[in-house]
């Protein structure tokens, strides 16, 4: 059962538009989201997170968006660039007794920005 | 630019062979966790250790053995693995997940293995 979902598993959009990734999440103790970047035949790279306290936060072109009630969360990019081209990855962890730092992902999406 | 490093980065091997796979981390992190990314899957934890000790084993098989000699070294050991277990394996580490703060991880390239 998972957990973390990314139900399209790929995005095409033209440079200079807004792309839009979305993640669902089932588990309702997740209070921290992270969003990775993955490049072909690199490891997963840190993009930009979100505590469950907050609803929105931004870091240059990027946007993490979360709707607790909704279980939903999304990555804005705007305005996406042909560099942006890769797999992004959604992940949640969650506080407890048996915390220890396990981040849940989903299956990725693999956007494509089309010059 | 990572603070992960593993080696190596690509892995062939038969399903007879023993062999390691190697993590280090350089950002003074205190834990350290291996994943497997098999095609069309989310990753999947294997396991996290915390200051040297194991504090997380995701029902993985036995022939897949991790160690950690310090907290910025990982090393998976492989032997008898089966055609299934071709995947790429990644290395993360974190500040301290059991340190009550909501953590980030950093990941390593991963060693691209294939099991003949």
């Amino acid at each position: 059962d998972q957990q973390v979902k990314q139900n399209s598993p790929s995005l095409s959009v033209q440079e200079g538009r807004i792309s839009i990734l979305n993640c669902d999440y089932t588990n309702s103790m997740f209070d921290y989201f992270l969003w990775y970047k993955k490049y072909p035949a690199e490891g997963p790279t840190f993009l930009i997170s979100i505590s469950s306290i907050k609803d929105k936060n931004e870091d240059g072109r990027f946007t993490v968006f979360l709707n607790k009630s909704a279980k939903h969360l999304s990555l804005h990019i705007v305005p996406s660039q042909p560099g942006d081209s890769a797999v992004y990855f959604c992940a949640a962890s969650g506080r407890g007794s048996s915390n220890t730092g396990k981040l849940i992902f989903g299956q990725g999406t693999t956007l494509q920005v089309k010059p | 630019e990572t603070g992960v490093t593993q080696t190596p980065r690509h892995l062939v091997m038969g399903m007879t062979n023993k062999k390691s796979l190697k993590c280090e981390q350089h950002l003074g992190h205190n834990a350290m966790y291996w994943y497997k990314q098999s095609a069309k899957k989310p990753l999947e934890l294997m396991f996290v250790y915390n200051f040297k000790e194991q504090t997380e084993n995701n029902s993985v098989p036995s022939r897949f053995s991790p160690e950690c000699p310090n907290s910025s070294h990982l090393f998976l050991h492989l032997h008898t693995l089966q055609p299934e277990d071709s995947a790429l394996y990644l290395c993360a580490s974190s500040q301290d997940p059991l340190g009550g703060r909501q953590e980030t991880q950093y990941f390593g390239p991963g060693t691209r293995l294939l099991v003949l």
